[in-house]
């Protein structure tokens, strides 16, 4: 059972390129987030999308879109990097309820 | 907006002995659940204990267990026994029942030491 499988684990830009995070869940779930990681500052939401055909902005959308391509995935992407998107980049996903976050593994991208 | 504050950015326990990690949240919800994570340098997120709000009884998992009080809206977790693997980067985290927001949002983590 592989879970949240997040692609690729790390990636290093330069500035004004783009780049897709991948994700993907096997565990049929109709939520799934993208969170950022940085020192200090905790998990930020930068989208997430509730079920599958929507998707809302969280507490950092700006700089990122992102797709629900299907119930199992859920794509994030940076159309012109800047160095402040330097960070580790988690999946999520989650059924319904009180059942809790399942996450990937991360990706750690470095814009230069 | 529902905040999560921890204001222990570092913590160091020694083995065997008991710590406790604060949390505290602010929202305007009466129905909501809280969770701690675990974080370890692998960088995984691992779950350690869920709360929900309309459960008066503190959560436990073994060596984990929580000191929830819904008034002070406080959450903290206490590990007995600190273990090596117990060393890593802990985080609060609060959502609302679902049906309004199914967001999680974070506290900004402490760093759990544990030594010899």
């Amino acid at each position: 059972n592989a879970g949240v499988t997040q692609t690729p684990k790390f990636q290093v830009l330069k500035t004004g390129q783009s780049m897709t995070l991948q994700c993907a869940q096997d565990m049929n779930h109709n939520s799934m987030y993208w969170y950022r990681q940085d020192p200090g500052m905790g998990l930020r939401l930068i989208y997430y999308s509730a079920s599958e055909g929507t998707t809302d902005k969280g507490e950092v959308p700006n700089g990122y879109n992102v797709s629900r391509l299907n119930k199992r995935e859920f794509s994030l992407r940076l159309e012109s990097a800047a160095p402040s998107q330097t960070s580790v980049y988690f999946c999520a996903s989650m059924m319904t309820g009180n059942s809790p976050l399942h996450f990937g593994n991360g990706t750690r991208l470095t814009v230069t | 907006a529902q905040t999560v504050t921890q204001s222990q950015p570092e913590m160091s326990v020694q083995e065997a002995e008991t710590v406790t990690l604060s949390c505290t949240y602010d929202t305007s919800e009466s129905d909501y659940y809280l969770f701690w994570y675990k974080q370890p340098p692998s960088r995984q997120m691992i779950l350690v204990i869920r709360q929900e709000a309309y459960k008066q009884q503190n959560a436990t998992e073994n060596r984990f267990s929580v000191n929830f009080q819904k008034a002070a809206k406080s959450f903290s977790l206490k590990i007995s026994d600190s273990q090596l693997g117990d060393a890593a980067m802990y985080f609060c985290a609060y959502r609302a029942v679902p049906g309004t927001a199914s967001k999680l949002t974070f506290g900004t983590g402490t760093r759990l030491q544990v030594t010899l």
